[in-house]
This record gives C-alpha cells, structure tokens and sequence, in this order.
C-alpha cells in the first residue's frame, strides 16, 4: 500500500506570496492532519479533516487554512507569507479521526523556505 | 490535557538495550501512552501504545509503571538505525475531539 504522499517536496516562496500544498492520504484513510514543525517550535498542530470537514484546529492564524476533497486528498493554504512561515510542514493520515487508538501515517513533508 | 515530560537526548551503544522515560504524573485513567519516533529527514512513525499492561511488538517494548505516572520505551538492540527523536503521547479514549500533541521528545544517538 503506498504511504502519505505530499507535494511538492521543497518550495521557495518570497514574503506577501501565498502557497498551497498537497496531501495523498493512504487509500482508506479519511482522516487527514496537518502540523508544522520549526526548530524552536518543534511539531505543531494545524488542522484536521475528516470527511471533507474541518474537525479541529490549531493555534494558528487564520491566514492558515485547508480543506479536503471527497476523495480524502487534502490542500493547505498559507497566504501573505511571512519570514516565519518557513518550517517542514507534515501532513498525516489515519483510518478515522479523534480516536484514542488511531495511528497517525506521516508523509515526508513539503520544506518551504520563506524569503 | 495531561502533559509528559521526557528527557532532552540519551546516547546509547549500537547492540545494547535502551530505555527511554517518560514521566506523566497527571495522566486520567482513560489516557492512553503513545510513543511515535522521527527519523532524520523523515516524519514521525508510530512505534507503540498501550494503557495499562505492558505491550511488545516486533520495534519496542512500552513498561508502564503501576501507577502509570511514568513509562518507559524500550529497545531491545540499539541499532545505528534507532538513532531519531522519540515523543510520548498521551491520548484520551473519551475524547473524540482531540489531536495530537508532540513535545519536544528525547533525542535518542546510537554510537557505533
């Protein structure tokens, strides 16, 4: 079975721009959750999707935003970038959502550098 | 919610047992331990989970202490491979509304 994939792999944005990035969650999986992860931060929740809705959400700004498509595949958004958007950002898939058992499948990640 | 503690880094020998702590001194009785490790250039993977009683799959082994204040992964054979940050999670099976909260994990080094 193929594993989370996420596009593109790197990206180099300048500040003001906006970005979007992909996720393929593994097939069966409806569950897709997005995080951040910075050095001084570490791993941060985003968002999650489940079933083409927003199930929760993150501290974050609301120049973040997603959504998910019937098919499970997800996007996020980042508009007017700034210097510290610049992270690995993750995206991971499980079978179902908010379930205490439920193993989270992270893809590899999509480096964005903001400058 | 509940919040674990873990120490920063731990060094270990190729080939030798590793045991890497947790402490979460006010875990609720329906929080569940989860343990999950990054590779280098990697996203986190799943390693193991557990409640109450100890659990063994063929990566790790988790001891949960009686009280469950406290709990340890455990590697058998230290591989050069094993060398990642570790991150125990603790997720409550009551609430469905929850995600996943990393702390910064323990970054584990495998000397040859």
């Amino acid at each position: 079975k193929a594993g989370v994939t996420q596009t593109p792999r790197y990206l180099i944005k300048t500040r003001g721009q906006q970005v979007t990035l992909s996720c393929s969650p593994i097939s069966g999986h409806r569950s897709v959750s997005w995080y951040q992860q910075t050095p001084g931060q570490g791993l941060q929740f985003l968002f999650e999707y489940f079933s083409e809705t927003q199930r929760n959400k993150g501290n974050f700004p609301g120049r973040f935003s997603g959504r998910q498509f019937s098919n499970s595949r997800s996007e996020m958004n980042v508009s007017t970038l700034e210097l510290g958007d610049s992270a690995l950002y993750l995206c991971a898939s499980s079978l179902e959502a908010g379930h205490y058992y439920n193993e989270q499948f992270f893809g590899p990640g999509t480096r964005l550098t903001v400058l | 919610d509940a919040k674990t503690t873990q120490p920063n880094s731990m060094e270990s020998n190729e080939e030798e047992p590793v045991h890497l702590p947790c402490n979460h001194s006010t875990i609720s009785g329906t929080d569940y331990i989860h343990w999950y490790r990054q590779l280098p250039s990697q996203g986190p993977e799943y390693v193991i989970h557990g409640l109450t009683s100890n659990v063994n799959n063929r990566m790790a082994s988790l001891a949960i202490a009686e009280d469950r204040k406290s709990s340890t992964l455990i590697l058998h054979r230290a591989t050069l491979r094993d060398a990642a940050v570790y991150y125990c999670i603790l997720r409550d099976r009551d609430n469905y509304g929850q995600n996943f909260v990393f702390g910064p994990g323990t970054r584990l080094s495998v000397l040859p």
